[in-house]
Parts: structure tokens; C-alpha cells; sequence
């Protein structure tokens, strides 16, 4: 969506390796989520940013997983030791308004993982 | 927590009807549905809300019934355009915490 911009677009990495997923909403939307999508697989919660509220990490698959928000806005999801079931896409959303007042989540392209 | 959708496949011809359901073990405050199309980001159709207010911004209708605690989504006189995996999400006791279903995948062929 055009709320929300993740970068890595792709990021292949070998079995072990620590990386970093990047999302970059536009400025102004306190509530952010990470979900995961498996090839052919739902949408699975991660993690859940509202405020300055503490963040639900209640998706989180293990402890390999963390992620962080910084100054509100931009957040980080590290995988550390990364395993081949922890390639999929990785989808950042944040909660806003359509033109009819719904709360509703933009997605952003999202983040392929393929761990080698 | 995750809610249930089904079916999770349809194929249609072109000018078909299609009903996908959604349903959860727990109380509902929310609603909202998504079409997802091949290699794209999920896109919002439609958020149905406690108490009966409906809101979305397509030719696609949708019923909650609290009760039952699901919900259903109506594509009627469906489009090629329609082909697309769709996910319920819910929210439960009001929270913006959104859970989605494992997806239906629709394909309206020619």
C-alpha cells in the first residue's frame, strides 16, 4: 500500500544468519502490526505496536524474534539465527480510516525471506 | 483464536454466486474482510462492527451475526476480477488486535 513502505523487497540468507526487516509507514499512525504469510499460508500475527503502550508480542514464533519501534513511526523485525521454516513473507500493516470511517489495515508490499 | 473460513477453495464461472464464512470460538467486536490477488498485498473490502454496523466500499455484501459469533461474505454475479484468496479478520473485546482466518481461494474462470 502506499501507507507503507518495507524494505528489504527480497532477502535471500543462509541458515544461521541474523536479519532485519524494515517498515516505514507514512508519519502519523500510532498502531502498526507484523504479520507472516507462508507460501500459500494465511496471515499469521507477530507483533502488534499501539502508542506508547506496550507492544503484544503474543505472535511471536520464538525468541529468535524480536521487533522494535522507533519514535513511533519506523519499526524493525529482527529475526536472529535464522531457519528455513522462517522463509516467508514478512507484511507490515498500519490501522487507518477509509473514506467511509472504518478502521482498516494498509498493508505494505512486504518482505520475501528465503533462508538457504 | 483463529477463526475458521470456509470454503477454503471455489470455483466459479463467471456470473456465479460465491458464500465464504467466517467463524470464531470467541465473542466478536469486529469483522473485517480482505481479497488478496496473487503476489499483492492484501487489500481492506469490508469491516462489519457489533450492533450491525456495516461499512466497506465494493459491490460485496456482508452479514455478522453476533450470536453465532460468524459471519459471511456474498460475491454475487461474480468477475474474473474477483479471483483472489480472501481472509476474514477479527477482532475480539474490542481491541484492534486483528487474528485472520487461513484464507479461501477464489477462482472465477471464463
Amino acid at each position: 500500500g502506499a501507507g507503507v513502505s518495507q524494505s528489504p523487497s527480497n532477502k535471500v540468507t543462509e541458515k544461521g544468519k541474523d536479519v532485519e526487516l524494515r517498515c516505514d509507514p507514512i508519519s502519523g499512525h500510532t498502531a502498526l502490526y507484523w504479520y507472516r504469510q507462508s507460501l500459500g499460508q494465511g496471515l499469521e500475527f507477530l507483533i502488534y505496536f499501539q502508542g506508547n503502550s506496550a507492544p503484544d508480542k503474543s505472535g511471536l514464533p520464538s525468541d529468535r524474534f524480536s521487533a522494535e519501534r522507533t519514535g513511533g513511526s519506523v519499526s524493525t523485525l529482527t529475526i536472529q539465527r535464522t531457519q528455513q521454516e522462517d522463509s516467508a513473507v514478512y507484511l507490515c500493516a498500519i490501522r487507518d480510516r477509509d473514506y467511509s470511517g472504518a478502521n482498516v489495515l494498509t498493508f505494505g508490499a512486504g518482505s520475501r525471506l528465503t533462508v538457504l | 483464536q483463529q477463526p475458521v473460513q470456509s470454503p477454503q477453495a471455489v470455483i466459479l464461472r463467471e456470473g456465479e454466486d460465491a458464500v465464504i464464512n467466517c467463524s470464531s470460538s470467541k465473542a466478536l467486536y469486529s469483522v473485517h474482510w480482505y481479497r488478496q490477488k496473487h503476489g499483492e498485498a492484501p487489500v481492506f473490502l469490508m469491516i462489519l462492527l457489533k450492533g450491525g454496523e456495516q461499512k466497506g466500499h465494493e459491490k460485496i455484501s456482508a452479514s455478522f451475526n453476533e450470536k453465532k459469533q460468524q459471519s459471511s461474505l456474498y460475491l454475487t454475479a461474480s468477475q474474473l476480477s474477483y479471483s483472489g484468496t480472501y481472509f476474514c479478520g477479527t477482532s475480539v473485546g474490542g481491541g484492534f488486535k486483528t487474528i485472520f482466518g487461513a484464507g479461501t481461494r477464489l477462482f472465477v474462470k471464463a
